[in-house]
């Protein structure tokens, strides 16, 4: 149990085109999603928190903008990057946090290149 | 606030020898602390963690690590490390607190080699 999909897995887009990743929690119910970015050959840094039905909370530094957060149910947050650049090219990983026990669970990833 | 160090950027072991993984956190609260290890292009994968239970934790694949309060450490071993084991290994800690929630901060991460 407490599987995270993340859909696409990997997605090239153009640049100035939007691109939206979804993030899905299987077999849970997730009050809470957060949004990470990583790098290559880096950590994962967060870049924002969602809750159910109320807005996103940004990390400093992440444009609100920029990448928007949708977290309209218990098992779906989507992040939605506009007029992306090749900047924005990075690997997306999303988690969600389990409303029962409070475990926070990582989906597989989404690969993104701008090109 | 919390933070993690992982001291090592890059570890190198031979295949059947031992492997430490070094992991030295903060916290202000009592925290959680997690292991996770990444393979090439691919998502994090949950090797063991502490939850204020038995500061010796065994996880998957033969890793273990050990809770030290007063070293504010977490070393992640292996007895015998094996060609799969080569990866990224991220230390994680997180202020289990209700009020805060679990946001986890990320140590830089360590790189693991195995050579044959």
């Amino acid at each position: 149990g407490a599987v995270v999909s993340q859909h696409p897995s990997w997605v090239i887009c153009k640049s100035g085109t939007s691109v939206k990743i979804e993030c899905r929690s299987l077999d849970f119910q997730a009050t809470t999603m957060f949004w990470y970015r990583q790098f290559p050959k880096q950590s994962l840094m967060l870049m924002a928190t969602s809750n159910e039905g109320s807005k996103a909370t940004y990390e400093q530094g992440v444009e609100k903008d920029k990448f928007l957060i949708n977290h309209a149910s218990l098992t779906l947050s989507t992040l939605t990057v506009t007029s992306a650049h090749p900047e924005d090219s990075s690997f997306y990983i999303c988690s969600a946090r389990r409303a029962l026990n409070y475990e926070q669970y990582f989906g597989p990833g989404t690969r993104l290149t701008v090109t | 606030a919390q933070s993690v160090t992982q001291l090592d950027s890059h570890v190198s072991v031979s295949e059947g020898t031992p492997v430490l993984l070094r992991c030295n956190y903060s916290s202000s609260y009592s925290p959680s602390l997690f292991w996770y290890v990444q393979h090439p292009n691919k998502g994090l994968q949950l090797l063991l963690k502490y939850t204020s239970a038995a500061t010796l934790v065994k996880g998957i694949n033969g890793f273990e690590a050990e809770f030290k309060k007063s070293e504010t450490s977490f070393h992640l071993t292996k007895p015998s490390a094996h060609m799969s084991d080569a990866a990224e290994y991220f230390c994680v800690v997180s202020e289990n607190s209700r009020n805060y929630g679990q946001n986890f901060v990320f140590g830089p991460g360590t790189r693991l080699s195995v050579l044959p």
